[in-house]
């Protein structure tokens, strides 16, 4: 079974600009998280989708940060203007059903850096 | 918030030594789970504990919920150097829009050395 697949893997960019990352879930996956991680910090969710909704966007710095799931399926993370503190890895996690126990299955996550 | 606090952040020891990490929180869990992430990897589930005073064995990794669903502990026995990696605890909560929402602790780095 493929895992979670996102791209690209690295990407470095001057303050101000913008960027974008895609994530592709497992098939079947209803449930999409994006989480960020700061070196030496756990992953923080930003935000959690059920298949095309948005369940929770409550940490997503929405007025620079964007994200969508149109298809129910694949899911693009934006950020416009990007800032030094935004340097970070991004992950993307999928789960079949969002639960108290379920497993989220992470991608390999895009590492940020932001001059 | 709730915060989950992981000790010790950093933990060096020698190949064939016991060791144990902790992850505390003032808030109840309805779960919790234990998460391995190497370098340039995502995390991937170690194991996931419901129920408060559960104990869970994984091979030489021994996982504990504290009976009021508000502390884990992590033992490994006689640590190897695939050991190495970031360990982090995670907490759900049921209800409302928090439902299956995990907050992580911020993780503890071990280096195992042959």
């Amino acid at each position: 079974e493929a895992g979670v697949a996102q791209s690209p893997r690295y990407k470095i960019i001057e303050k101000r600009q913008s960027v974008a990352f895609w994530c592709n879930p497992i098939s079947g996956h209803a449930t999409l998280y994006w989480y960020q991680q700061i070196l030496g910090q756990g992953p923080k969710l930003l935000i959690q989708f059920q298949n095309n909704g948005v369940v929770d966007d409550s940490q997503l710095p929405k007025d620079r940060f964007s994200a969508e799931r149109l298809k129910g399926v694949d899911s693009t993370l934006k950020i416009q203007p990007a800032k030094l503190e935004d340097s970070a890895v991004y992950l993307c996690a999928s789960s079949l059903v969002p639960g108290l126990a379920g497993e989220q299955f992470f991608g390999p996550g895009t590492r940020l850096t932001v001059l | 918030t709730q915060l989950l606090e992981q000790s010790p952040q950093f933990l060096s020891i020698q190949e064939g030594e016991n060791l144990t990490v902790y992850c505390n929180s003032s808030s109840v869990f309805s779960s919790l789970q234990w998460y391995r992430q190497e370098p340039g990897e995502g995390p991937v589930l170690l194991v996931t504990v419901v129920t408060g005073g559960e104990v869970k064995k994984l091979k030489r990794l021994t996982f504990q919920f504290g009976d009021a669903r508000k502390d884990s502990s992590l033992h490994i026995t006689a640590a190897q150097p695939g050991d190495t990696g970031l360990y982090l605890c995670a907490g759900a909560r049921a209800g409302g829009t928090s439902y299956g929402k995990l907050t992580f602790g911020q993780g503890t780095i071990l280096t195992v050395h042959p």
